[in-house]
């Protein structure tokens, strides 16, 4: 399978406490992207990276969150000090420099107790 | 500010017949419109999308219209099938900076056997 890879699938973790996602996107992707989706919602755009760098970053991102893409491959998303609003499902996309569609994955069910 | 709105959260229709998908816009910057299809527990696909410089596109049962002017958008699915049966998003994307896509919040499409 080719497509945009999420892990885990799922999260269930306690107030306070740090977590960390990964996604891998399409292999000759240049562009991943990271957005939130919480019920009833569409999704709503956190950061994206072009290679390893990070060009644009939403309000939304507080300063628990941090995003990395080290090599320009592979993507982690990590939340300190998780609140229960931060739980949602986190949605990671890819798509190349010459284009405007972005893939998505699976994304990252996380609930904080 | 909901820059991207779809007013209809849920739609139903007979297998056969045409499914009418409406999105509408406040931001003249928006150049590029896309629609993504969902199910539970998966991310968005994408489906179709378009230029702000044309006013239609079509790939085989899916065609979206844009009128500028007013600020519309819609797609188009016929003859509509059961396993269309999803969450469909609308989102946007703004010329000449951002990367980002503006999501609405989906119309819920089922099509009755």
């Amino acid at each position: 399978d080719t497509g945009v890879s999420q892990n885990p699938r799922h999260k269930i973790t306690k107030r306070g406490q740090n977590v960390t996602f990964r996604c891998d996107p399409i292999s000759e992707h240049n562009r991943l992207y990271w957005y939130r989706q919480t019920l009833g919602q569409g999704p709503e755009f956190l950061t994206y990276f072009q290679n390893e760098a990070q060009l644009e970053k939403s309000r939304l991102l507080s300063d628990r969150f941090s995003a990395e893409r080290p090599k320009g491959s592979f993507s982690t998303l990590e939340i300190q000090r998780t609140e229960q609003g931060d739980s949602a499902m986190y949605l990671c996309a890819s798509s190349l420099m010459t284009t405007n569609e972005q893939f998505f994955g699976p994304g990252t069910r996380l609930t904080v107790l | 500010d909901q820059q991207v709105k779809q007013n209809s959260p849920s739609l139903s229709v007979q297998e056969g017949r045409i499914s009418i998908l409406n999105c509408d816009y406040t931001n003249s910057m928006f150049d590029y419109f896309l629609w993504y299809k969902k199910y539970p527990a998966e991310g968005p696909t994408f489906l179709i999308s378009i230029s702000s410089i044309k006013d239609k596109n079509e790939d085989g049962r899916f065609t979206v219209f844009l009128n500028k002017s007013a600020k519309h958008l819609s797609l188009h699915i016929v003859p509509s099938q059961p396993g269309d049966s999803a969450v469909y998003f609308c989102a946007a994307r703004t010329q000449g900076g951002s990367e980002k896509l503006v999501f609405g919040k989906g119309t819920k499409l089922t099509v009755n056997p």
